[in-house]
């Protein structure tokens, strides 16, 4: 499967808890974004990256939150102090943008539970 | 800021029926609208782009800009179409975050 893959898959934490979650874009990629959905909702956008470079935050994105993009290629989301709100599922896309909205990949999400 | 309205949360169609789901955006300039589509147990994927105006699995979408919509419409609905279905808008500049609304999850009944 050469799609964009998401690890874990589900994740049960207790509240105060730090988690950390892996994006591995479709190779040469280099757009990554990270969406959250919660239950009724679509996906909201969080953060992007160019490459390396993260562009831009959501005001969603609390201090809690914090995500890299290390080599422009994988990418990892960390939740410190995991709170009740933050069980959602967390989506990554990625997509090779060349110059005017290319189309994004999605991967199959992260679901979390913070107990 | 931009949003994108779905009305409905729920519909439900008999295969061979034509089918409607609506999508309205509020946003002041041209934005770029999707619709995506999430089939049971399968990942969120793009079904189409008003730019693009292809048709994709017999479904086209028009984008009204006097009323700010951009409905999805099928004239013979299939069993196989009974997914949840987000629209989504773009508003360029270098960051093409997409804006999604809650969804239509579409039943077709045989």
């Amino acid at each position: 499967d050469t799609g964009v893959s998401q690890d874990p898959r589900h994740k049960i934490t207790k509240r105060g808890q730090n988690v950390t979650f892996r994006c591995d874009p479709i190779s040469e990629h280099n757009r990554l974004y990270w969406y959250r959905q919660t239950l009724g909702q679509g996906p909201e956008f969080l953060t992007y990256f160019q490459n390396e470079a993260q562009l831009e935050k959501s005001r969603l994105l609390s201090d809690r939150f914090s995500a890299e993009r290390p080599k422009g290629s994988f990418s990892t989301l960390e939740i410190q102090r995991t709170e009740q709100g933050d069980s959602a599922m967390y989506l990554c896309a990625s997509s090779l943008e060349v110059g005017g909205g290319a189309e994004q990949y999605f991967g199959p999400g992260t679901r979390l539970t913070v107990t | 800021a931009q949003r994108v309205t779905q009305p409905e949360k729920l519909l439900s169609v008999f295969k061979g029926a034509p089918v409607e789901l609506k999508c309205n955006y509020s946003y002041s300039g041209s934005p770029e609208l999707f619709w995506y589509v999430q089939y049971s147990r399968q990942r969120l994927q793009l079904l189409l782009r008003h730019i693009s105006r292809e048709s994709i699995k017999g479904f086209t979408a028009d984008l009204n800009k006097g009323e700010t919509s951009f409905h999805l419409k099928k004239p013979f609905a299939q069993e196989e179409d009974s997914a949840m279905y987000y629209c989504a808008l773009s508003v360029g500049g270098s960051n093409y975050k997409l804006t999604f609304g809650k969804g239509t999850l579409l039943t077709v009944n045989p």
